[in-house]
């Protein structure tokens, strides 16, 4: 298993800031994964993260509305820029540990945009 | 487009109840997980199924992959309160990469 912190746990923000998610593993990773958790609906890939190079988005998300930063093999940073209230979701880092695929995930930052 | 279609959506059942959920795909999936997910935390990994037809048990849960790995089903005999959460299933199709595709989740509550 992996222990993963993310920071904030949840955060009420406004239109049009910004808002930067902390996600600290307690051992090196090799890649580290962002997801959107939006109500009702499920778990969707943001962005892969590897250390030493940019990031690699999935398709409908891009750099200037979630830059995301790994400047070493233990820590990442996802940053949601100038929220609107379709940006309210539950962010969620995640590791993959092994070679079977599996996942383990932070507890999730739960962001409300007003 | 939803590649895994979760059911129900929504599971409310007594203590002791037996129930199933199943997660269904036209696609063929080269393995699949379940997880579960309580209020304010990430989801948990409960199993992986690789082989086709493979059944896997977890205590009081069964998970069963699909011969044609389209499919999986997870069973709970005698359900506690305890088992109440969201119970997602997650695959990898053999050329999605390193994304692997959620369903929506089954939302279950167990009550005493």
């Amino acid at each position: 298993s992996a222990v993963i912190s993310q920071k904030p746990s949840r955060d009420i923000c406004q239109r049009g800031t910004s808002l930067t998610i902390q996600c600290q593993v307690d051992s090196q990773v090799t890649m580290m994964f962002w997801y959107r958790q939006q109500p009702g609906q499920s778990l969707t890939l943001i962005a892969t993260a590897n250390q030493g190079s940019e990031a690699t988005y999935e398709s409908g998300f891009v750099i200037d509305k979630f830059p995301i930063s790994r400047p070493n093999l233990t820590f990442s940073t996802l940053t949601v820029s100038n929220m609107s209230p379709e940006d309210s979701s539950i962010y969620l880092c995640s590791v993959e540990r092994g070679n079977t695929g599996e996942l383990f995930f932070g507890e999730g930052s739960r962001l409300t945009v007003l | 487009t939803q590649l895994l279609e979760q059911s129900p959506q929504f599971l409310s059942i007594q203590e002791g109840e037996n129930l199933t959920v199943y997660c269904n795909s036209s696609s063929v999936f080269s393995s699949l997980q379940w997880y579960r997910q309580e209020p304010g935390e990430g989801p948990v990994l409960l199993v992986t199924v690789v082989t086709g037809g493979e059944v896997k048990k977890l205590k009081r849960l069964t998970f069963q992959f699909g011969d044609a790995r389209k499919d999986s089903s997870l069973h709970i005999t005698a359900a506690q309160p305890g088992d109440t959460g969201l119970y997602l299933c997650a695959g990898r199709t053999w050329n999605s990469g390193y994304a692997l595709n959620f369903g929506k989740g089954t939302s279950l509550l167990v009550t005493p």
